[in-house]
Formats: structure tokens, C-alpha cells, sequence
């Protein structure tokens, strides 16, 4: 079975600086997609980032970035230039892709708390 | 902007009530997703489905039932609902390029 782990149960970090995430997963499928969710405080989980197992480059969105590590099962989040808007939960998730279905698995959170 | 409905937004409920709680999407996504998270704590997967007719339990043992008769509803229902039942319940819909797209969640309270 897949799990998906995030050691860091809350972190913070100052205005404009940059901070990095952690998650790592067990897996020994070798066709799967990583994301990177954030919920805001009472509000709708929305898509940070995603990574295709099968690329090797890293993927970026804007400020956000991961640093994907296939043979070390490891999928960090860095987010550059925090904003207080980046204050929220993180989730990594870990989705399986095969002809049986996509399950898709999330870790436990991040707490981010950006200060002023 | 994901076009992904879930109703009721909010509901309380006696204990050993029949609660279903309804999960729409106009994305034509195959792949539906239900999760139940308490509040600020992590996810679980209590059922998922890959198309009409087909659904799978999560890791998380759960005692409620899905139904996929049509691709854009996955409804969950809770035949007799406990204090236990008390949480947040969030559907999830994912398209072919596999992201996965949230509604709001259903905040269940059995009292």
C-alpha cells in the first residue's frame, strides 16, 4: 500500500523569504503523479503543483517549486517570496495511475504560518 | 474555476438518522473521490470511483456507501449516522490529466 508522509507538522516563515516543505512516500508503482494541495483557513482545497513521475524535470508555478527525487521517494515544496496569502494547511498527495483506477492518497499536512 | 457541488453545506443530524450527502460535477471527470477530513487534521479516503458503475473503499474504514449511476453524481450516504460521523466530508473530482479538484465540503455534526 501507498503511504504518504509530511514530518513537519507546522513551520513558519517570514514575509518574503523562502521555505520548503517536505514529503516523502512509499510506493513501488512506477507510473503515479505527485501534488501539492493547500487549503486555506475554512476555505476549498486548491492545486498548488503537480509532478509526473515519469519527468525528470522538476515542475514550477510561479513562486513554487518541488524538488522531486524518484529513486529517494521524496517531493519538497519550495515557495519563494512568501506572502501572508500562502498562510494555510499543505497537503502532499500521492495519486496511483493504472487501469484498475486512481486512487489518490494525501499526508497528514503542513501548518504554514507566513509572518508579517 | 472546477465545477464541483456538494451539498448540504452544512447539517445537523440525529444519531441514527439516513443522511446522504450529494456530490455533483459538470467537468465530465471520471474519477470521483470522497474524503473525510476533522478539522486543521489530514485526509482519508473513504471511497473513489473510475467511472459509472464502478466504486472502491478507501483506507479508511467507513460506514457509508457510494453510488455511481451517472458520470457527474457520487453521492455518499450514511444509513444510520453516529456522533462518530461527525466531521468533514470533501468530494473530489479528477480530470484526464489526472489533477483533482475539490468542492467545498459538507460539515456533517450527529448530535
Amino acid at each position: 500500500a501507498q503511504t504518504v508522509t509530511q514530518s513537519q507538522p507546522e513551520m513558519s516563515v517570514q514575509e518574503a523569504e523562502t521555505v520548503t516543505l517536505s514529503c516523502t512516500y512509499d510506493t513501488s508503482e512506477s507510473n503515479y503523479y505527485l501534488f501539492w494541495y493547500k487549503q486555506p483557513p475554512s476555505r476549498q482545497m486548491i492545486l498548488v503543483i503537480r509532478q509526473e513521475a515519469y519527468k525528470q524535470q522538476n515542475a514550477t508555478e510561479n513562486r513554487f517549486s518541488v524538488n522531486f527525487q524518484k529513486a529517494a521517494k521524496s517531493f519538497s515544496l519550495k515557495i519563494s517570496d512568501s506572502q501572508l496569502g500562502d498562510t494555510a494547511m499543505y497537503f502532499c498527495a500521492f495519486m496511483k495511475v493504472n487501469t484498475g483506477g486512481f486512487k489518490t492518497i494525501f499526508g497528514a499536512g503542513t501548518r504554514l504560518f507566513v509572518k508579517a | 474555476e472546477a465545477d464541483i457541488y456538494q451539498t448540504p453545506r452544512y447539517l445537523v443530524i440525529g444519531t441514527g438518522k439516513k443522511i446522504t450527502l450529494e456530490c455533483s460535477q459538470t467537468m465530465g471527470h471520471d474519477k470521483m473521490y470522497w474524503y473525510q477530513q476533522d478539522p486543521g487534521m489530514e485526509l482519508h479516503l473513504i471511497h473513489y470511483s473510475y467511472g459509472v458503475n464502478s466504486t472502491e473503499k478507501g483506507d479508511l474504514s467507513s460506514e457509508s456507501t457510494v453510488s455511481r449511476i451517472r458520470t457527474e453524481h457520487f453521492p455518499l450516504t450514511l444509513e444510520s449516522a453516529r456522533p462518530s460521523h461527525t466531521s468533514q466530508y470533501l468530494c473530489a473530482s479528477a480530470s484526464t490529466g489526472n489533477t483533482i479538484y475539490f468542492g467545498e465540503g459538507s460539515w456533517l455534526t450527529v448530535v
